[in-house]
C-alpha cells in the first residue's frame, strides 16, 4: 500500500533557529514529490518539486532533499520566521492511466516562538 | 485575482440535509479536485476530473456526487448530510504536471 509517513509529528522552535522534517514512503512508482505548506485555515501552497534525477531543491530560506534509493526526503528551513508556523505537507505521487495520483503525508505541524 | 475560489466558507448543516460545494478555477487548467482534510489525518481524495466531461472517484467518495459543470467548475453534492461528514473540504486544480492550487476551503459542520 502506498504511504506516506512525516515526522516529526509536531515541533516547536525559537525564531531563527534552523529545522528539518522528514517524510519516508513507499509510494511507487515513484513520479514525483512536493512539499506543501498550509498556514491555519488555508489551502496548501506548494514549496518545492523533485522528480526522481534531482536530489535537492531550494526555495528561499526552504530546501528540500530526495534519497530515491532509501524513499527518504527532508525539508530543511534556515533562519526560522515567526510565519514559519504552519503545516508541512509531504505529497507524493505516482502515475496511472496517465494520471498523477498524490498520496498526501498527515503532516508537521512547526511553531516558531519569538 | 488568479486562482481557485471555494463557496462557501463556513457551513453547518443538520444530519440529512443536502448541500452543494461550489468551486471555480479561472487558470484554464484541466484537472480538478475535491479534498477532505481531517485532524490527524493528511488529505484525502473524494473524486476528481482529470478533464472536462470525466470524473473519477478517488479515495473516499462515499456520500458525495460530483458535477464538473464546464471547464471552469466542479461542485462537490452531499445528498443526505451525516456527522461523519463533518470537515474540512479543499478544492484544487492543476495542469499535469504542476502543481496543485489548492482553494481556502470550505469548513463544513453537520449536527
Amino acid at each position: 500500500k502506498n504511504q506516506v509517513e512525516q515526522s516529526p509529528q509536531s515541533l516547536i522552535i525559537l525564531e531563527g533557529k534552523n529545522c528539518t522534517l522528514q517524510c519516508n514512503y513507499t509510494v511507487s512508482p515513484f513520479s514525483n514529490l512536493r512539499w506543501y505548506k498550509q498556514d491555519t485555515g488555508r489551502g496548501p501552497v506548494s514549496l518545492t518539486i523533485m522528480t526522481f534525477s534531482e536530489n535537492t531543491k531550494s526555495n528561499g530560506r526552504y530546501t528540500a532533499t530526495l534519497d530515491a534509493d532509501t524513499k527518504q526526503s527532508s525539508l530543511h528551513i534556515t533562519a526560522s520566521q515567526l510565519s514559519d508556523s504552519a503545516s508541512y505537507i509531504c505529497v507524493v505521487s505516482f502515475v496511472s492511466g496517465g494520471s498523477y495520483i498524490p498520496t498526501f503525508g498527515r503532516g508537521t505541524s512547526l511553531i516558531v516562538h519569538p | 485575482n488568479a486562482g481557485v475560489t471555494q463557496t462557501p466558507k463556513f457551513q453547518v448543516l443538520k444530519t440529512g440535509q443536502s448541500m452543494t460545494l461550489q468551486c471555480a478555477q479561472d487558470m484554464n487548467h484541466n484537472s480538478m479536485y475535491w479534498y477532505r482534510q481531517d485532524p490527524g489525518m493528511g488529505l484525502r481524495l473524494i473524486y476528481y476530473s482529470a478533464s472536462e466531461g470525466t470524473t473519477d472517484k478517488g479515495e473516499v467518495p462515499n456520500g458525495y456526487n460530483v458535477s464538473r459543470l464546464n471547464k471552469r467548475e466542479f461542485s462537490l453534492r452531499l445528498e443526505s448530510a451525516a456527522p461523519s461528514q463533518t470537515s474540512v473540504y479543499f478544492c484544487a486544480s492543476s495542469e499535469v504536471p504542476k502543481p496543485r492550487l489548492f482553494g481556502q476551503g470550505t469548513r463544513l459542520t453537520v449536527v
